[in-house]
């Protein structure tokens, strides 16, 4: 199975700051890679599918690029309602493995 | 409003069975693949298994292979998951998802998400 690594496995960070997270693949998984974000104690939601596009509704300030092994979540401003644990996820396999998570709080 | 409502979960004793619900509304159910993903309190995602739109593809993870069975009535919007052999290991919440095509594979994505149901497998 594609085994799904992120880094930090937590952050604390500031309303406004740029917040970018990574998501690592044990092996090219091309562009098949989506991002969910998760608040407490809430159902996951779809930010980003194969890799950089925006689900719909999702606010301008979440993008992601990559493709291989190496992805990116940025959060250009954070705003209030972005805490929360955010997942990669790839879908390259028909085993669909999660990243462990990456925890934003705030600072 | 698209949305999909889990129900079913509770406390079961080990080895015995539970089958969790997920219904659909809002969208044309019959349309879409579905997946189940659980959660375990605390801790990360686990993407646990899918169905295409008429039920002739699914697939499991290896953690839950042989002893859980996904199955759907499109008839009544609804999705199934039957759990057998339960151990304490598969307590999680238990959310059923949508994907965006009829078929699941490279390049799917979960664009709904239910509101989980919690299985607690305890003596």
């Amino acid at each position: 199975d594609i085994q799904m690594t992120q880094s930090p496995s937590s952050l604390s960070a500031s309303v406004g700051d740029r917040v970018t997270i990574t998501c690592r693949a044990s092996q090219s998984i091309s562009v098949f890679l989506n991002w969910y974000q998760q608040r407490p104690g809430k159902a996951p939601k779809l930010l980003i599918y194969t890799a950089s596009t925006l689900e719909s509704g999702v606010p301008s300030r979440f993008s992601g690029v990559g493709s291989g092994t190496d992805f990116t979540l940025t959060i250009s401003s954070l705003q209030p309602e972005d805490f929360g644990t955010y997942y990669c996820q790839q879908t390259s396999s028909k085993v669909f493995t999660f990243g462990p998570g990456t925890k934003v709080d705030l600072k | 409003e698209m949305q999909l409502v889990e129900s079913g979960g509770g406390l079961v004793q080990p080895g015995r069975s539970l089958r969790l619900s997920c219904e659909g509304s809002g969208f044309s159910f019959d349309d879409y693949a579905l997946h189940w993903v659980r959660q375990a309190p605390g801790k990360g995602l686990e993407w646990i298994s899918s169905i295409s739109w008429k039920s002739d593809r699914v697939e499991y993870a290896d953690s839950v292979k042989g002893r859980f069975t996904i199955s759907r009535d499109n008839a009544k919007n609804s999705l199934y998951l039957q759990m057998d052999s339960l151990s304490a290991e598969d307590t999680a919440f238990y959310y059923c998802a949508k994907d965006p095509l009829s078929y699941f594979g490279s390049g799917t994505y979960f664009d709904l998400w239910g509101q989980g149901t919690l299985v607690t497998v305890s003596s």
